[in-house]
């Protein structure tokens, strides 16, 4: 089975301008994940999409945003970039058939540089 | 909140040398624990995972057990190898849920 896929892999964009990020989980998981790296915060919770909803939330600004497709394949949209959303995005899928202990398999992520 | 917090690094050993990287946890509940590691330039990759109480994750020499006495999930390994340094982040999901709260990470750099 193929593994999660990230486009694209690196990115360079200027403050104010909006971006989008994808994600295609393993065949069959229905479940993703974001979550933004970074050498300060570390790993932090973005969202969790489920049949094409949002079912979780973290604790990020309105110009963070996601959404999720019929084949489970989803985007993150960050609008009004800053420099502090320089970091490195990962995506995650699982099966969620029961949520609980469900490991989640993280993709390779995309690097977003802000200028 | 949910939150966990674990060793600082790096951590450096050689070749051989036996590995703990501490982790603990704050949570509700019964939450699930993991441990992931990060090589350079890639994602997460699970090395062991813990669902209930006195369960023992293990893989590729790597344990740990969870401890819900101690609200601890410490990493070990009995002999460490120049491959297996990369950076190691210990998580947990809360009872229910699958999305992942992660500790800081820990470095490790073996030499030979």
């Amino acid at each position: 089975k193929a593994g999660v896929t990230q486009t694209p892999r690196y990115l360079i964009k200027t403050r104010g301008q909006q971006v989008t990020l994808s994600c295609s989980p393993i065949s069959g998981h229905r479940s993703v994940s974001w979550y933004q790296q970074t050498p300060g915060q570390g790993l932090q919770f973005l969202f969790e999409y489920f049949s094409e909803t949002q079912r979780n939330k973290g604790n990020f600004p309105g110009r963070f945003s996601g959404r999720q497709f019929s084949n489970s394949r989803s985007e993150m949209n960050v609008s009004t970039l800053e420099l502090g959303d320089s970091a490195l995005y990962l995506c995650a899928s699982s099966l969620a058939t029961s949520g609980e202990g469900e490991t989640q398999y993280f993709g390779p992520g995309t690097r977003l540089l802000v200028l | 909140g949910n939150s966990v917090t674990q060793m600082e690094g790096p951590v450096t050993l050689s070749e051989e040398a036996f590995l703990t990287i501490n982790c603990t946890y704050t949570a509700t509940g019964y939450p699930s624990l993991f441990w992931y590691v990060q090589y350079p330039g890639e994602g997460l990759q699970l090395l062991l995972k813990a669902t209930k109480a006195d369960d023992k994750g293990s893989n590729k020499g790597f344990e740990a057990t969870y401890r819900k006495e101690t609200t601890s999930f410490h990493l070990e390994k009995g002999s460490v190898q120049v491959s297996d340094s990369a950076v190691y982040f210990c998580a947990l999901s809360p009872s229910g849920y699958s999305t992942l709260t992660f500790g800081k990470g820990t470095m490790l750099l073996v030499s030979p």
